[in-house]
């Protein structure tokens, strides 16, 4: 059962505009909303998070939003660098229970 | 610090071989996790680990998996016999808090 839900497996964008990644989730008990990247032949590496009562977290160029009532979230990234191509991961966890992650979206932008 | 450090980077090794995966954490952080990661499935949590105690192994896929962790500084998850459909990229995180988690540079393993 695949709890946490990245259906776009790849999206391509030009630089300077805005990349949207999305997620959804089926757990309403999640409480905590991550995003990961990963470069190709490193880990994953943490990138900002969200509780579950705010709707909106901000850091920098990265923007997380947070749509409880329909079990969203997206990422948004304003204005893209092509530094930003790698593959984003959502994630998601309950109290201190393990992490659960979505498949990844992988994130192309083109110069 | 040198991060989470794993070995080997790649295990190119033949179905029904033993193959042993290594993994050193960050010094100072309490939890590790093994994690594998797939195009079908993306990143599955294997088993996780607190202050070196197995806390959930329910991701564990069947009894040839098989994960330890004798100190803080050291784990290993062994693969006993290997099959095809094993072949995938192992990671290791290590963590002080749940969220926040280290990975390692992972192990791309191969099962012909």
């Amino acid at each position: 059962d695949q709890q946490v839900k990245q259906n776009s497996p790849s999206l391509s964008v030009q630089e300077g505009r805005i990349s949207i990644l999305n997620c959804d989730y089926t757990n309403s008990m999640f409480d905590y909303f991550l995003w990961y990247k990963k470069y190709p032949a490193e880990g994953p590496t943490f990138l900002i998070s969200i509780s579950s009562i705010k709707d909106k977290n901000e850091d920098g160029r990265f923007t997380v939003f947070l749509n409880k009532s329909a079990k969203h979230l997206s990422l948004h990234i304003v204005p893209s660098q092509p530094g930003d191509s790698a593959v984003y991961f959502c994630a998601a966890y309950v109290g201190y229970q393990k992490v659960t992650f979505g498949t990844g979206t992988k994130l192309q932008v083109i110069p | 610090d040198a991060g989470v450090i794993q070995s080997p980077r790649h295990e190119v090794t033949e179905m029904g071989q033993e193959v042993t995966l290594r993994c050193k954490p960050i010094s100072g952080h309490n939890s590790l996790f093994w994690y594998r990661q797939t195009m079908m499935r993306g990143l599955e949590l294997l088993i996780y680990f607190n202050n070196n105690v197995p806390i959930d192994d329910s991701g564990m896929p069947e009894d040839r998996f098989s994960a330890k962790m004798p100190n803080a500084s050291f784990s290993t998850l062994k693969i006993q016999p290997s099959e095809p459909r094993d072949s995938a990229v192992y990671f290791c995180a290590s963590s002080l808090q749940v969220y926040e988690q280290y990975f390692g540079p992972g192990t791309r393993l191969t099962v012909t």
